[in-house]
């Protein structure tokens, strides 16, 4: 069994730009998790889904976020109109109702 | 929302000492869960311990949920136990995982 992938593991853009980051989970992990990691802190819960209903969005996801979960099986993340505060590692995680979480590697994004 | 605090934020142990790390929570929780981040920046599954005791080789943690507070145990530290060990909890009227600030963990040869 595999574990939860993310991809791209780096990307660097410039201040303006679109980005999507994807996220695999773990094979019948019905509830898929978006969190964000600034450095030298925890990280931040963003979103989930539960299959393909997104059912609670943080107050850290602004207007210029949006994820999808379209078959309840992998997800994007996509960042519109980057800034530099955009810059982060950006974590995924998987579980299986309401039980343990397992995250992917991360998207560690930067913004010129 | 709920709050996590983690003790203490920085530690540096000799090879071979034991440590504790203690998280508290502020409210009652469904989920707990301690990760190991590794300098890559990959969180590491080490205990899902929403009440009671684990243990896992050098590893043990114990949650008294009714006191709102868990304790990670490393026995024998190696260097490889260097890095971030995060608490996170997932609260009764939630669906998430909030997360403690960390514990810097960083083991001498």
């Amino acid at each position: 069994d595999t574990g939860v992938s993310q991809n791209p593991r780096h990307k660097i853009t410039k201040r303006g730009q679109n980005v999507t980051f994807r996220c695999d989970p773990i094979s019948e992990h019905n509830r898929l998790y978006w969190y964000r990691q600034t450095l030298g802190q925890g990280p931040e819960f963003l979103t989930y889904f539960q299959n393909e209903a997104q059912l609670e969005k943080s107050r850290l996801l602004s207007d210029r976020f949006s994820a999808e979960r379209p078959k309840g099986s992998f997800s994007t993340l996509e960042i519109q109109r980057t800034e530099q505060g955009d810059s982060a590692m950006y974590l995924c995680a998987s579980s299986l109702h309401y039980n343990e979480q397992f995250f992917g590697p991360g998207t560690r994004l930067t913004v010129l | 929302g709920i709050q996590v605090e983690q003790s203490p934020p920085d530690l540096i142990l000799q090879e071979g000492a034991n440590s504790t790390l203690r998280c508290n929570f502020s409210d009652s929780v469904n989920n707990l869960q301690w990760f190991h981040q590794n300098p890559w920046g990959q969180l590491i599954n080490l205990f899902y311990i929403p009440s009671g005791t684990k243990q896992n080789g050098r590893l043990s943690a114990t949650t008294v949920a009714t006191e709102r507070y868990s304790l990670l145990y490393i026995s024998s530290s190696q260097t490889t136990d260097s890095g971030v060990y995060f608490c996170a909890v997932e609260a009764n009227a939630g669906n998430m995982l909030t997360f403690g600030g960390g514990t810097r963990l960083m083991v001498k040869p």
